[in-house]
């Protein structure tokens, strides 16, 4: 059962900026736990993409960044490459659920 | 660099147990947050819980009656029971390290898919 809220697709023409937002509630993204982003490619294991809501670990592209605000949450990919085309998950921690929530999921298309 | 590495059975008959595996490498089992996530086909990702220190576990609500997470600190590996498995179990189940940061998962095997069928 996902509790963060993602658009289901997104796309973008190479190039373009686009975003994945995030929704949450009060027991997660509200109550001050972070919010962290994971790509996936097809057939992959998902992949850290941002840590700590906008924190970049060594090797990602400079090209993706990450913000938070309130209870949600937002993803942003600029420069858009066709190697950018995966699944995009965000995650938190939930206090009323003692754990880790993940988002629905959404799928960057590069038209 | 930490490695995981998931093992057990690809198939698993409806109403079994499920035992899976997790081999760390570049890390010790003993300390820190070992997870446990899955990914039914073409859906999204579900946390099924955690151990920490090797012995105190969490497990998410709609799962915890019939899970078990536990450490095998002789041969760095922690282990997932999954019990009376239905066909809404079949997904790719993935072994991830908690990070340094905060709750994020840093960390993940390659996965490997569980089937539940007769």
């Amino acid at each position: 059962q996902s509790v963060l809220t993602q658009p289901p697709s997104v796309s973008g023409a190479p190039g373009q900026r686009v975003t994945i937002s995030c929704t949450g509630s009060n027991s997660n993204i509200g109550a001050r736990y972070d919010v962290h982003w994971y790509q996936q490619l097809p057939g992959t294991a998902p992949k850290l993409l941002i840590y700590g809501n906008s924190n970049r670990p060594s090797g990602v592209p400079d090209r993706f960044s990450g913000s938070k605000f309130g209870t949600s949450a937002s993803l942003a990919i600029t420069g858009l490459q066709a190697e950018d085309e995966a699944d995009y998950y965000c995650q938190s921690y939930d206090n009323s659920l003692s754990g880790y929530v993940f988002g629905t999921g959404t799928k960057v298309t590069v038209l | 660099q930490v490695q995981l590495q998931e093992s057990g059975p690809g198939l698993v008959k409806p109403s079994e147990t499920l035992s899976l595996t997790c081999t760390v490498s570049g890390d010790s089992v003993r300390s820190y947050y070992w997870n446990w996530i899955r990914q039914p086909p073409g859906k999204g990702l579900e946390w099924i819980g955690y151990i920490y220190n090797t012995e105190t576990t969490n497990y998410n609500p709609s799962l915890r009656s019939r899970v078990t997470i536990s450490v095998h600190t002789s041969k760095n590996q922690f282990s997932l029971k999954l019990t009376s498995m239905t066909a809404a179990d079949t997904a790719v189940y993935y072994c991830a390290r908690r990070g340094n940061w905060g709750w994020e998962l840093q960390d993940w095997g390659q996965g490997t898919l569980v089937t539940v069928s007769s």
